[in-house]
């Protein structure tokens, strides 16, 4: 499976921008990138997932690097609800049948300051 | 309340006691799954569930034991506890699993600690 690398954590100030790196260099052409976080005592929640075209939702917005070796999921207004840790997973074509589950690395930590 | 819920939430038991972790969901998806969490490992597959009577092994299914009868429950039991299940364990669901766009819904989470 191709791995993502995420740095162990960040820290941001409430109501600024959040940029969360995720690296995937051996990423394939059909592997979706998927982010979930998980809030402290809490289960993951999915986030938001692309394949090439930036995409944005309610929670985030996903942008996707032209050769898709690199993706950053973004915070528009970080608030002290969104520490949590952040995951960057991807799913590909051999993702079937459910065998395989999620994949979860170790994430981002992300620490947000009032 | 509509979701997915876990119960309990946090249990202690004892080395070589049965123990069974419940999980319900209330949106009538086809696939469920078991996972566990530990420090250093993130979280890793136990079990999943096609539909109600169908299951499978994921990455780390020793130990455990699965049920589906019905299509909103999915229990794991522990038949024998040991200490190295004492973990935080996550059910979560998913309407469909065949496509790369598919997402998953995560329970709360039961606490296990096994002395």
């Amino acid at each position: 499976d191709a791995k993502t690398t995420q740095p162990n954590s960040m820290e941001s100030n409430e109501e600024e921008p959040v940029h969360l790196p995720c690296n995937h260099s051996t990423i394939s052409g059909t592997d979706y990138i998927h982010w979930y976080r998980q809030l402290p005592s809490q289960g993951p929640e999915y986030v938001i997932h692309g394949l090439t075209s930036n995409v944005n939702n309610r929670m985030a917005s996903l942008a996707i690097a032209e050769d898709r070796k690199s993706s950053t999921l973004i915070l528009h207004r970080a608030t002290l609800r969104d520490a949590a840790v952040y995951y960057c997973i991807l799913r590909g074509d051999y993702s079937g049948g459910g065998a395989d589950g999620l994949t979860f690395g170790k994430g981002t930590h992300l620490i947000i300051q009032p | 309340d509509a979701g997915i819920t876990q119960s309990p939430r946090y249990k202690i038991t004892e080395t070589g006691r049965q123990v069974t972790l419940m999980c319900h969901q209330t949106w009538s998806h086809s696939y469920m799954f078991w996972y566990r969490q530990d420090l250093g490992h993130g979280l890793r597959l136990i079990y999943y569930s096609a539909a109600a009577d169908i299951t499978d092994k994921g990455e780390v299914p020793d130990g455990y034991v699965v049920s589906r009868s019905k299509t909103e429950n999915f229990p794991l039991t522990l038949e024998s506890a040991t200490r190295s299940q004492t973990s935080v364990y996550f059910c979560a669901s998913s309407e469909s699993w065949g496509l790369v766009t598919d997402t998953q819904y995560f329970g709360p989470g039961t606490r296990l600690t096994v002395l």
